[in-house]
């Protein structure tokens, strides 16, 4: 079946410092991707939708400054949180679209804690 | 806007019990409807969807039926196993190839 993988699957990092989470399709090519961010007890939130190849779609309400998207390749997006703050600590979740289909396959997630 | 709510959490079953989880929906038009599951450490995995009104969506023991008339899509399972212990998100899509939009989750335990 379709394989997502994110690394890493859990960062703990200092104020002001960037964290960078990957997303890879492992056995498929994805042309989407989507970003979502989970807070405890609470459902997942879109933060952005990247198209490999084009500028990602931020939600309202995002700071497309802060995390940056970039979808470089059929099989990798990536997620930088820019100058991360306490108040971005929590649980970010991908999942991505192979082309030409619709089903969205999720990967593990990533727990960020900053300190 | 497009939204779902899902019933709190926790739900706490003796194995072979029966299993009801409520989820109902905000939409314009007529989205598609889907429960994922999530078991510990691992990433949402799709349980179930229906497409349209009235279709019923199965797998693994669950079902959900698409009501528009309530605009629900309770999950059910007749017999719970310890195994099914997760978190379990209600989702619609508003159509193809947009992100989905979950509920808050629901935490199922089964004990044996």
């Amino acid at each position: 079946g379709a394989v997502v993988s994110q690394h890493p699957s859990r960062v703990i990092c200092k104020s002001g410092t960037s964290v960078k989470i990957e997303c890879r399709s492992l056995d498929f090519q994805a042309t989407t991707m989507f970003w979502y961010r989970q807070f405890p007890k609470q459902s997942l939130m879109l933060m952005a939708t990247s198209n490999e190849g084009s500028k990602a779609t931020y939600e309202q309400g995002v700071e497309k400054d802060k995390f940056l998207i970039n979808h470089a390749s059929l099989t990798l997006s990536t997620l930088t949180v820019t100058s991360a703050h306490p108040e971005d600590s929590s649980f970010y979740i991908c999942s991505a679209v192979a082309s030409g289909q619709d089903e969205q396959f999720f990967g593990p997630g990533t727990r960020l804690t900053v300190l | 806007g497009n939204s779902v709510t899902q019933m709190e959490g926790p739900v706490t079953l003796s194995e072979e019990a029966f299993l009801t989880i409520n989820c109902t929906y905000t939409a314009t038009g007529y989205p598609s409807l889907f429960w994922y599951v999530q078991y510990p450490g691992e990433g949402l995995q799709l349980l179930l969807k229906a497409t349209k009104a009235d279709d019923k969506g199965s797998n693994k023991g669950f079902e959900a039926t698409y009501r528009k008339e309530t605009t629900s899509f309770h999950l059910e399972k007749g017999s719970v196993q310890v195994s099914d212990s997760a978190v379990y998100f209600c989702a619609l899509k508003h159509q193809a190839g947009t992100a989905l939009i979950f509920g808050k989750g629901t935490t199922l335990s089964v004990s044996s």
